[in-house]
């Protein structure tokens, strides 16, 4: 079972460019999560969906945007990269009750320089 | 809002030993109680948790964690642990009246001494 795929798995940006981070889940599921993991940091919340067309901020959501067209997607964007958005990025879903159980991507690490 | 406190930023332990990694959440309405491992370059994985039921829950690999209500704390202990238990180990709560998001801790490194 593929579950919870992320890409790519490694992108060195420069200040100012643009991308895209992919995200699909082939689980059905209604809630899907980004997640941005810095050193000692833990896991802080960009932003959240619970269903698609449905899209909500979550505790860090300044440069990035996202949408959910299709259950299965929940792609993120950033639109102009800043070294502080350097980190590792995971994205995740849940079944139809939030808050039983999260699954896991693999993970995005992502430099700006 | 909800908040996790994980106690110990790193756990040095020795092969065969228990360990503990202590974690509290800060509110005392019902609640959800999770561990995730992640080990080195991967995503997190759920380990264990507690939805309802039995204060003693049992996860994968060994783990096994006590919720305590009084002193609002959800401790992961293994009995004796192994060089596969490198890694690093995340408490996350969420509220049980509320239709909301997962909220981590920010993780306990777990280092297995030879």
């Amino acid at each position: 079972n593929a579950g919870v795929t992320q890409t790519p798995k490694f992108r060195i940006l420069k200040i100012g460019q643009s991308m895209t981070l992919q995200c699909t889940q082939d689980m059905n599921h209604n809630y899907m999560y980004w997640y941005r993991q810095d050193p000692g940091m833990g896991l802080k919340l960009i932003y959240y969906s619970v269903g698609a067309g449905i899209t909500d901020k979550g505790e860090v959501p300044n440069g990035y945007n996202v949408s959910r067209s299709t259950t299965e997607d929940f792609p993120l964007r950033l639109e102009l990269a800043a070294p502080s958005q350097t980190s590792v990025y995971f994205c995740a879903s849940g079944p139809p009750t939030l808050n039983t159980e999260a699954f896991f991507g693999q993970g995005t690490r992502l430099t700006v320089v | 809002a909800q908040s996790v406190t994980q106690l110990d930023s790193q756990v040095p332990v020795f092969e065969e030993a228990p360990v503990e990694l202590r974690c509290n959440y800060s509110s005392s309405v019902s609640v959800y109680l999770f561990w995730y491992v992640q080990y080195p370059n991967q995503g997190l994985q759920l380990l264990l948790k507690y939805l309802s039921g039995s204060t003693l829950v049992k996860g994968i690999n060994g783990f096994e964690a006590e919720f305590n209500k009084s002193q609002t704390s959800f401790h992961l202990r293994k009995p004796s642990v192994h060089i596969s238990d490198t890694a690093e180990y995340f408490c996350a709560v969420s509220d049980v009246n509320r239709d909301d998001k997962i909220i981590f801790g920010k993780g306990t490194r777990l280092h297995i001494l030879p």
